[in-house]
């Protein structure tokens, strides 16, 4: 079965610094890996996904996140924080069935300081 | 503009007074699919659709009902609340059942059991 572990449920970074959010993931096939965003009192929007292919891919807004077999991760980071990175982001992984649901992560909140 | 909605976006409810929360799509969509979202636990899957009368299980289905008459409506119906369901409910929707395109989300209702 599929599922996926996010370290550290609140992450906190000055503006203009790197930000490191942790994702790992267990799956019996390739997996297929997303990142998704959700600003405050929104719903969730797809930040980035890996499918095939190239291992580090780049998302909306300067994320960018690294396939990493042997470690089981796909990490996401950004050079330089910005305030209006604040949000909680959610790790998931397809189930691969004909349905391909998405097992989310618990989520780590994004905190941005001046 | 292609969207998700959702209605109500809040609403307050006694223990075993029936309730249903819509979700509409305008987008042709054959995907549709129920979160609930929980502090520390992330969201977690209670129903899925993949077209017209065809829905299906996800990993918290206890007390929900759904159903799929039309295209682009997936309401979520509580036959009988009870408080262990207070939580912040997400609809989705994607083009196809088994693709890996983006999942969009509604707004959320926000359900309170007392």
């Amino acid at each position: 079965a599929q599922s996926v572990t996010q370290l550290g449920s609140h992450v906190s970074v000055s503006e203009g610094a790197l930000v490191l959010l942790r994702c790992n993931y267990s799956s019996s096939v390739p997996p297929y890996l997303f990142w998704y965003v959700q600003y405050p009192n929104q719903g969730l929007q797809l930040l980035l996904k890996y499918t095939t292919g190239a291992t580090l891919v780049k998302g909306i807004n300067g994320f960018e996140a690294e396939f990493k077999k042997s470690e089981t991760s796909f990490h996401l980071t950004k050079p330089s924080a910005h305030m209006s990175d604040a949000a909680e982001y959610f790790c998931a992984v397809s189930d691969q069935t004909g349905a391909n649901n998405l097992f989310f992560g618990t989520g780590t909140r994004l905190t941005v300081i001046p | 503009e292609a969207q998700v909605t959702q209605n109500p976006r809040y609403l307050i409810t006694v223990t075993g007074k029936k309730l249903t929360v819509t979700c509409s799509q305008n987008m042709n969509h054959e995907y549709m699919s129920w979160y609930r979202q929980d502090p520390g636990l992330g969201l977690r899957q209670i129903y899925y659709s993949m077209n017209v009368e065809v829905t299906d299980k996800g990993d918290v289905p206890e007390g929900y009902k759904v159903s799929r008459k039309e295209k682009r409506n997936f309401p979520l119906i509580l036959e009988s609340p009870s408080p262990n369901q207070t939580s912040l409910y997400f609809c989705a929707s994607r083009l196809r059942p088994g693709g890996l395109d983006e999942q969009f989300f509604g707004p959320g209702t926000r359900l309170t059991v007392l």
